[in-house]
């Protein structure tokens, strides 16, 4: 069955920098969630959309922003990167219907350097 | 604000034995909902099992269920003849309120299966 898909896997960037990362949701699914876990530590929620719209929003720094499209993947745009934005970041993808079952992607790994 | 507490941070288990995964939380909300995930060295967060705080029944999930005792706040995952691909860090979550932005997670406890 086909999962959440995230790209890059891995990226590395330096202070300053801005990093743009990508998720792709199952099919059909309307949701979708973005994660932040440092090194050693559980997942935080950064921020959902439902409908191309955002719907909550938790411990996103003002330097990050996201949006979701018209084909339901989304983006994590992160700008002016500091040394504490290294994490593994994850999207998670459910139905609005069924939004308890989420389904989480591979993450992508984030080095600031 | 609500707490996870898993007390466990390792634990070993002999292959085809059964293992139960400490969670304990803390709430004064009425509605909430736990979930447990496991996450293998891969990296990738795997969705395990759900329980909602007024299902009577304790959720299972093929090798999965979760032990739920609402009086105690606990909801402790049991996994049943466990396998070598078992190891892994296994993550319980808790939404308050069932607000999906406000999901909590444990600290973790890293199973590992000895064959």
């Amino acid at each position: 069955a086909a999962g959440v898909i995230q790209s890059p896997r891995h990226l590395i960037k330096e202070k300053r920098e801005t990093a743009t990362l990508k998720c792709y949701p199952i099919p059909r699914h309307d949701t979708v969630y973005w994660y932040q876990q440092g090194p050693g530590q559980d997942p935080q929620f950064l921020i959902s959309f439902y409908e191309k719209m955002q719907s909550d929003k938790g411990s996103i720094p003002d330097r990050f922003s996201a949006q979701q499209f018209s084909d339901y993947h989304s983006e994590l745009n992160m700008s002016s990167l500091e040394l504490g934005d290294s994490a593994l970041y994850f999207c998670a993808s459910s139905l609005s219907v069924n939004p308890y079952e989420q389904y989480f992607g591979p993450g992508t790994r984030l080095t600031v350097t | 604000a609500q707490k996870i507490t898993q007390t466990q941070p390792g634990m070993f288990v002999q292959e085809k034995e059964a293992v139960t995964l400490d969670c304990t939380y803390d709430t004064s909300d009425q509605s909430y909902g736990l979930f447990w995930y496991k996450q293998p060295s891969s990296g990738e967060m795997i969705f395990l099992i759900y329980q909602g705080s007024y299902d009577e029944q304790n959720a299972t999930e093929g090798r999965y269920s979760l032990n739920f005792q609402k009086a105690r706040k606990s909801a402790n995952l049991v996994i049943s003849a466990s396998q070598l691909g078992d190891s892994a860090m296994y993550f319980c979550a808790t939404i308050p309120g069932g607000f999906l932005n406000d999901m909590r997670f444990g600290a973790g406890t890293r199973l590992t299966v000895k064959p």
